[in-house]
């Protein structure tokens, strides 16, 4: 069965600090998708990216960027230079091809960039 | 375009009533709507898939008869909770895959807060 690990429950950091949020994911299919979701208070789902499995090139986004290892099963996401708009919780999410492709969810990860 | 609406955003009632949340895709036609409940803190988890025209898939431990979904249509989903109870009040997101498109492909709604007292 598919599985994602945010082993990181909560993190604080200070504006304009770099921060990595962790991802690991488990899967016995050789197909399947990555995501990234961005959840402020409003409760509101914000999608930031997806990979799928063939493609393990690191992607950057202004101040966000991704980095895919197939072999660690790894999927982390770093924000550089934090601004206190960032903070929400962050969910890394796994979709399977032959599993229907419903959306597995981590636990996420608070983040909290103080001013 | 991909637009997933749901109403109500947030929704109060007592304890042994029922109340229907819908999920519509608003520019697009959805073949697959699934629904996921997400308490405080806590992650997103699924609860069912629905197709359109056929019967809803439940996850394990999600009982079927006290959340009653229906996808009549390509645009349409709802949710039923009936008989709530306060341990119901959570957060339900639904999400939409459009007809036609890469398996993946999901777009999620706003979500619904519900309250149970």
């Amino acid at each position: 069965a598919q599985k994602v690990t945010q082993a990181q429950t909560e993190i604080s950091v200070v504006e304009k600090e770099d921060v990595t949020l962790d991802c690991v994911y488990e899967t016995r299919d050789t197909t399947y998708y990555l995501f990234w979701y961005k959840q402020p208070p409003s409760g509101e789902l914000v999608f930031l990216i997806r990979r799928n499995s063939f493609d393990e090139q690191n992607e950057i986004s202004g101040r966000y960027s991704w980095n895919f290892q197939k072999s660690t099963s790894s999927f982390n996401f770093t924000i550089t230079a934090s601004q206190v708009v960032d903070s929400a919780v962050y969910f890394c999410a796994l979709s399977e091809e032959y599993n229907n492709n419903d959306m597995r969810f981590g636990a996420g990860t608070r983040l909290t960039v103080k001013p | 375009g991909a637009v997933v609406s749901q109403h109500p955003s947030w929704v109060i009632c007592k304890s042994g009533t029922s109340v229907k949340i819908e999920c519509r895709s608003l520019d697009f036609q959805a073949t697959t709507m699934f629904w996921y409940r997400q308490f405080p803190k806590q992650s997103l988890m699924l609860m069912a898939t629905s197709n359109e025209g056929s019967k809803a898939t439940y996850e394990q431990g999600v009982e079927k008869d006290k959340f009653l979904i229906n996808h009549a249509s390509l645009t349409l989903s709802t949710l039923t909770v009936t008989s709530a109870h306060p341990e119901d009040s959570s957060f339900y997101i639904c999400s939409a895959r459009r007809q036609g498109a890469l398996s993946y492909e999901q777009y999620f709604g706003p979500g619904t807060r519900l309250t149970v007292t």
